[in-house]
């Protein structure tokens, strides 16, 4: 079955600080993959989505970037954190385009 | 452009009551309609989803939905609420013209009191 992880769980950075958040899935090929954000009390809003490795679309403009290095692997950065980026981060995968099936999330403060 | 509505923020069920969760869409194509539940600190769980077919679609843990094209809705159910169902549960639309995202709804938190 498929299995799909993010860690870390939990992060507390100061700003201007990087950030790398990891998401792998396990049990499938060629997964499309998703970073969603998740502000207090908010809904998702999603940031980056992958169809395959080295190929990222940005769905909004902002201080964050995506990577793909390996098929099922899908990495968050960002160079200088902001407050504005604290929220609970989303990774998602699907095969068939439509059905998403989400990781635990990860906590970002950013203080 | 796509839109989903959950136009209830807060819901407060007594346990053993029936519930239904409502879910709006405004989409340009034929939708794919998903429900998903959060607990606290976690991530979304799969309920049910709707493809083609059958309008009623039976998920886990006792949900269904039923989609019906003339409201542009597809709202949740479940006859009987238990405490572990309190959650955060969202509404989500995809289409297949629309590649591979799908839309979120704000989301309806459900309260379950003894």
């Amino acid at each position: 079955s498929q299995t799909i992880h993010q860690w870390p769980a939990t992060l507390v950075q100061p700003v201007g600080s990087p950030l790398s958040l990891e998401c792998t899935v396990e049990g499938t090929s060629n997964p499309n993959l998703y970073w969603y954000r998740q502000a207090a009390g908010r809904g998702l809003q999603l940031l980056f989505y992958s169809v395959g490795i080295g190929q990222i679309s940005s769905e909004v403009p902002q201080n964050l970037s995506a990577s793909r290095p390996q098929d099922r692997q899908f990495i968050l950065s960002s160079k200088k954190l902001l407050l504005s980026d604290s929220g609970f981060y989303l990774c998602a995968w699907s095969v068939s385009p439509e059905t998403q099936y989400f990781g635990p999330g990860t906590r970002l403060l950013v203080l | 452009a796509q839109s989903v509505t959950q136009p209830d923020i807060h819901i407060t069920v007594s346990e053993g009551a029936s519930l239904e969760l409502r879910c709006n869409y405004s989409y340009g194509a034929t939708p794919y309609l998903f429900w998903y539940v959060q607990s606290p600190g976690q991530g979304l769980q799969l309920l049910l989803k709707y493809f083609s077919g059958d309008t009623l679609v039976q998920g886990i843990k006792g949900f269904e939905a039923e989609f019906k094209r003339s409201q542009s809705s597809f709202n949740l159910r479940k006859p009987s609420v238990h405490w572990s169902d309190a959650a955060e549960y969202f509404c989500a639309v995809g289409a297949r013209e629309y590649g591979n995202k799908l839309v979120f709804g704000a989301g309806t938190i459900l309260r379950v009191k003894s």
